[in-house]
């Protein structure tokens, strides 16, 4: 089992730009999330998965969109890159909810200047 | 309003000590609560979780929780410089979800 991936793991972003972080799980979860962590922060909860097909907000989505078409993939979309959203960026899932430990991928580390 | 708080610190211990991190929480319903270790520049790992009221070891690791405080503590004997991390308090909103707290640096010296 790879667990959870992340790609890229470093990205440098022009203000304006646009790309998508790349999150995918083989334990075969229901639910993944993406958190953003700034220094000495915890972890904010973008958005979050609870299935396929199924997404919802989580404490700070503005700036970024997700979908899930499949139980492996949750990317995450930023659009239109500001410098508040530089950020290392986690993904993570887990069984069942709220409940479980959450295994979090490796993260990504985005600047945009 | 902060939901999970916890002392920044950084909370320095000397080595083979006992070191005792805390958290408090606001949200009366929640009944999942976990210590997350994150070491400097990589992903948060489980280190313990804990759901009902009193103690719970595991190795060198000791998770209390206090529902009527509103409250939940990490004890880690015998302590390590290898221990030496940020430990992450979350606690769980509603069925799908987790809300994390900023973390507690932990510095033990050899």
């Amino acid at each position: 089992n790879a667990g959870v991936t992340q790609t890229p793991k470093f990205r440098i972003l022009k203000i304006g730009q646009s790309m998508t972080l790349q999150c995918a799980q083989d334990m075969n979860h229901n639910y993944m999330y993406w958190y953003r962590q700034d220094p000495g922060m915890g972890l904010k909860l973008i958005y979050y998965s609870v299935g396929a097909g199924i997404t919802d907000k989580g404490e700070v989505p503005n700036g970024y969109n997700v979908s899930r078409s499949t139980t492996e993939d949750f990317p995450l979309r930023l659009e239109l890159a500001a410098p508040s959203q530089t950020s290392v960026y986690f993904c993570a899932s887990t069984f069942t909810g709220a409940t479980n430990e959450q295994f979090f991928g490796p993260g990504t580390r985005l600047t945009v200047l | 309003q902060k939901e999970v708080e916890q002392n920044s610190g950084p909370l320095s211990v000397p080595e083979g000590a006992i070191a005792s991190l805390n958290c408090t929480y606001s949200d009366r319903g929640s009944q999942s609560f976990f210590w997350y270790r994150q070491y400097s520049g990589k992903s948060p790992e489980l280190i313990m979780s804990i759901y009902s009221n009193g103690d719970k070891e595991d190795g060198r690791f000791t998770a209390q929780l206090n529902k009527a405080s509103q409250y939940v503590s990490l004890l880690i004997r015998d302590s390590q410089p290898s221990d030496s991390a940020t430990y992450l308090c979350a606690v769980n909103r509603g069925y799908s979800t987790l809300t994390f707290g900023k973390g507690t640096m932990l510095l033990v010296s050899p």
